[in-house]
């Protein structure tokens, strides 16, 4: 099953601009993460936001979350070239398991 | 340095040939998953492991089977490999289950079943 759904699947910009994903989710959940991932490698974590916190930054990213919404935005401001990757979600279920579920992900592709 | 390890990182097979990638960490995390990703659906979590000797399907276990004998290794098997099973495998690790803190990846096994 999905948890996490990101919209929108594939985005294009110039650098410089700002990029912004959301991700939505359906059940309740403790803890919300965003990944990266170039070209088919290996996924590398950006950010954790936990349940309680609305808005959290690192550098050029700006991660919040609405949980009467179900939903997450990650916002990459003056973007650049080499932010160009696959970006996914990632959700625990808050159901008494211990699994992870991504996404399908956003393509960000940033022209030059 | 803090890595997981998948070997092999690339893999041709036949259909029913039994095979295992291999996946180690050594940052002494509990957690231990095994995705694998296929174009348009993401990742999707096959099993998990919270410790040595514990382990949980996740959404996609069938046709696979995984081990948990030392905290460091976690391999994946596939006793009857299947051509749907054709996917890019990845290993993670995290401190503790799942989404609570950072997980780290391999750099993932394209696996190939003909």
């Amino acid at each position: 099953s999905q948890q996490g759904e990101e919209d929108p699947q594939a985005l294009s910009i110039q650098e410089g601009e700002n990029a912004t994903m959301n991700c939505s989710y359906k059940t309740s959940i403790n803890n919300l993460q965003w990944y990266r991932q170039n070209s088919g490698r290996g996924l590398v974590h950006l950010i954790l936001i936990r349940s309680n916190e609305r808005e959290k930054h690192s550098g050029r990213l700006r991660v919040t979350l609405d949980t009467s919404k179900k939903s997450s935005s990650l916002l990459i401001t003056a973007s650049r070239a080499a932010d160009t990757a696959s970006y996914f979600c990632a959700t625990d279920a808050d159901t008494g398991g211990f699994k992870t579920i991504f996404g399908a992900g956003t393509r960000l592709f940033v022209k030059a | 340095e803090a890595q997981v390890t998948q070997n092999p990182r690339y893999l041709i097979t036949v259909t029913g040939k039994k095979l295992t990638v291999t996946c180690s960490q050594n940052m002494n995390h509990e957690y231990m998953s095994w995705y694998r990703q296929d174009p348009g659906l993401g990742l999707r979590q096959i099993y998990y492991s919270m410790n040595v000797e514990v382990t949980d399907k996740g959404d996609v276990p069938e046709g696979y089977k995984v081990s948990r004998k030392e905290k460091r290794n976690f391999p994946l098997i596939l006793e009857s490999p299947s051509p749907n099973q054709t996917s890019l495998y990845f290993c993670a690790s995290s401190l503790s289950a799942g989404g609570q803190t950072e997980a780290f990846f391999g750099q993932g096994t394209r696996l190939t079943v003909v």
